[in-house]
C-alpha cells in the first residue's frame, strides 16, 4: 500500500522561528500536494497546496517547496506564532487518485 | 453560510448497537469522503462517493457502510458496534478530487 512519510513527528520552536516539516511520497500519476492544519477538536482545514508545475508556492507566512525528482515536498512557516500551534498533515495522491495523508506533525510554538 | 456538518460530535455506545453518523454539506459538492483518524495518527480513507447513488470503499477496510441518496447527505452506518470501532470519524467534501476538501468537525465514537 502506498505511503506518505512525514517528519518530524513533533516540533517545538520559539516564536519567530521557522519550523520545517518534510514529506516524501511514492510514485503517483496525479499532481496535487496539499497541507492541512488541524486544531484540537476540529477537522483538518486546507492550509496551502501545490501543483508541481512550480517548485515553490507561498501564501502569507506559509511556503511549500517541491522537489519532483526526489518525490519530496516541505512546509515552511515563516515568523511562526503561538497561534500556529497545531497538527500539520501533508497529503499526496495515490495511483488511484485518492489522497493519502502523512502521519502528522504536532507543532508547538512557544511565546 | 456554506459548510459541512457532522452529528453527533461525541457518541458513547454499547457493543452490538447499530449507529448512524450523519454528515451534511450545503456547498453542492459532488465528491464526499469518510476518513477514520485515531488520536495523533494520520487520516485513513474508508468510504468515497462520486455523487448520488455512487459509493466505493477506501484504502482502509471498514465494517461500516454508507449511502448517498441526496447530494448533500452522506451518512455512515455501523450495524453492530464493537470496541475496535472506537475512533474519530471525519466527513469531507470537495468539488473535484484535486481541489480543496472541506472537513467537518468529526464524530468521536467510543464503543464500550
Amino acid at each position: 500500500q502506498q505511503q506518505v512519510k512525514q517528519s518530524p513527528q513533533s516540533l517545538i520552536v520559539q516564536k519567530g522561528g521557522i519550523p520545517i516539516i518534510n514529506c516524501a511520497y511514492e510514485n503517483t500519476a496525479f499532481d496535487y500536494f496539499p497541507w492541512y492544519q488541524q486544531f484540537p477538536g476540529k477537522g483538518p482545514a486546507l492550509l496551502i497546496a501545490i501543483r508541481p508545475d512550480v517548485s515553490e508556492k507561498k501564501e502569507g507566512r506559509f511556503t511549500i517547496s517541491f522537489n519532483k525528482s526526489a518525490k519530496q515536498f516541505s512546509l515552511h512557516i515563516m515568523d511562526s506564532q503561538p497561534g500556529d500551534s497545531a497538527t500539520y498533515f501533508c497529503a499526496a495522491p495515490s495511483n488511484t487518485g485518492k489522497l493519502i495523508f502523512g502521519q502528522g506533525t504536532t507543532l508547538q510554538v512557544k511565546p | 453560510e456554506a459548510d459541512i456538518y457532522q452529528t453527533p460530535r461525541y457518541l458513547v455506545i454499547g457493543t452490538g448497537k447499530k449507529i448512524t453518523l450523519e454528515c451534511s454539506q450545503t456547498m453542492g459538492h459532488d465528491k464526499m469522503y469518510w476518513y477514520q483518524q485515531d488520536p495523533g495518527m494520520e487520516l485513513h480513507l474508508i468510504h468515497y462517493s462520486y455523487g448520488v447513488n455512487s459509493t466505493e470503499k477506501g484504502d482502509l477496510s471498514s465494517e461500516s457502510t454508507v449511502s448517498r441518496i441526496r447530494t448533500e447527505h452522506f451518512p455512515l452506518t455501523l450495524e453492530s458496534a464493537r470496541p475496535s470501532h472506537t475512533s474519530q470519524y471525519l466527513c469531507a467534501s470537495s468539488v473535484q478530487e484535486f481541489t480543496e476538501a472541506f472537513f467537518g468537525q468529526g464524530t468521536r465514537l467510543t464503543v464500550v
